[in-house]
């Protein structure tokens, strides 16, 4: 079944730096990568995803990219703020199921002031 | 905020116990799937409910079930509690339209206590 390893596990940058969260897959037919982020007592919320036809999407300061052939995608954040800090997985479709998901194990992420 | 709601926040049982934990979907959602997040860890699928059938299920066994009901609510029905079945229980919401990869949205989870 799919796999999804993430990298780091644990992340800390200084305010407005940038941060680089990296996962793999294994399951080549996986097609939909979306990114949660969950705070502390919290679940987890939505905060970007990408579809396999594309490479690439942005949303203010928070990018995806996505290499199929590698099956690897990435999370960029940049100019990190304090609030930013939470634990981030991300996830991917499993096939044949359409909606639902293996998450990886969650990067911690801790944007020092 | 997701509108997806669970209950209780919180729930201390004894192992061999059974519990039920619920789930109100967001205004809209046909779909409902069940996550297991042990502490340190990330979600792993337990079963997917749509038009009050299940629709998937993960590697989870079968004292663990759920319940769809026509208002697209849902429950988590685990029996014969053991220690390791202790964790933050969360359901997403999402609709589901043929095979379109939909988003999911999860609400806050129920922490469960095993003891």
């Amino acid at each position: 079944g799919e796999n999804v390893e993430q990298h780091p596990s644990t992340l800390s940058v200084q305010e407005g730096d940038s941060a680089v969260i990296k996962c793999t897959y294994s399951d080549s037919a996986s097609n939909y990568f979306p990114w949660y982020k969950q705070e502390l007592g919290k679940g987890p919320q939505l905060i970007i995803d990408i579809r396999s036809n594309v490479g690439e999407k942005k949303d203010q300061r928070i990018a995806v990219t996505l290499n199929k052939t590698a099956k690897h995608f990435s999370l960029h954040i940049t100019e990190t703020q304090p609030e930013d800090s939470a634990v981030y997985f991300c996830a991917a479709s499993i096939p044949p199921y359409g909606q639902n998901f293996v998450f990886g194990p969650g990067t911690r992420l801790s944007v020092l002031p | 905020e997701t509108g997806v709601t669970q209950s209780p926040t919180h729930l201390i049982k004894t192992r061999g116990q059974q519990v039920t934990l619920r789930c109100s979907s967001q205004s809209g959602h046909n779909t409902v799937s069940w996550y297991q997040q042990a502490l340190g860890q990330g979600p792993q699928f337990i079963f997917q409910y749509y038009r009050e059938e299940e629709n998937g299920r993960g590697n989870f066994p079968p004292r663990f079930s759920g319940l769809q009901f026509p208002n697209y609510s849902s429950e988590l029905n685990v029996n014969a509690l053991e220690l390791d079945d202790s964790a933050l229980y969360l359901c997403a919401s999402s609709f589901k339209i043929g095979t379109e990869k939909e988003t999911q949205y999860f609400g806050p989870g129920t922490r469960l206590l095993v003891l």
